[in-house]
């Protein structure tokens, strides 16, 4: 049983173009992150959302955390090809331990120049 | 401020032998996670510890497997009589206190031959 579903699996976008990755669940969690792995690296983390409803920028990219607390996204605006990686969606069930995390299935993300 | 230490980077070890995979975590953290990544699937939680203790080893296959984060040294994931599907990368990740912020090692990666 995955918890938490990301879509799409695989993303090959130009240079330039908007993209939007998703990651959903039935399961409420106290706080969800983002990271991003390049091949043959550790993931590194991008970002935590904590409340519902509650946007963060970092840059070219947008993370969104639902109001309910079960899904969240990303969004890069103009996508540049050291964009490209896995971006992976983890988060803490809310009455779980803060610091099991439940990673989801990922998306690979290329971005062609 | 050094990262997360984890070596070996790569390890290749027969059917039968015995694998061990050790991680420093950042100065000052105090907890530590052990992750697998099987190729194609995500980051699947294995234990958590923290020094000289075993908090959550939910994730942790009941056989061959264990892990321990003495007082002095490295935390290390001891994989006994190994088997081709034990091969994947093995993540470290430590936080200073018990917070939702996880710093991944670049990770270990088992070959089973």
């Amino acid at each position: 049983t995955q918890l938490l579903e990301q879509s799409p699996q695989f993303l090959s976008i130009q240079e330039g173009e908007n993209l939007t990755v998703y990651c959903n669940s039935s399961s409420v969690f106290s706080s969800l992150q983002w990271y991003r792995q390049e091949p043959g690296e550790g993931p590194v983390l991008l970002v935590t959302v904590v409340t519902g409803g509650e946007v963060k920028k970092l840059k070219r990219l947008t993370f969104q955390f639902g109001d309910a607390r079960k899904d969240s996204s990303l969004h890069i605006t103009a996508a540049q090809p050291g964009d490209t990686g896995l971006y992976l969606c983890a988060g803490s069930l809310l009455g779980g331990a803060t610091n099991k995390l439940i990673f989801g299935t990922g998306t690979l993300l290329a971005v062609q120049p | 401020n050094a990262g997360v230490m984890q070596n070996p980077r790569h390890l290749v070890r027969r059917r039968g032998q015995e694998a061990r995979l050790r991680c420093s975590p950042m100065k000052g953290h105090s907890h530590v996670y052990w992750y697998r990544q099987l190729p194609e699937e995500g980051l699947k939680f294995m234990v958590y510890l923290q020094k000289e203790n075993i908090i959550d080893e939910s994730g942790m296959p009941k056989e061959r497997f264990s892990a321990e984060f003495p007082k002095e040294g490295p935390s290390i994931l001891r994989i006994q009589q190994v088997v081709r599907g034990d091969s994947a990368a093995y993540f470290c990740a430590s936080s200073p206190i018990h917070s939702g912020e996880l710093f991944f090692g670049e990770g270990s990666r088992l070959t089973v031959l």
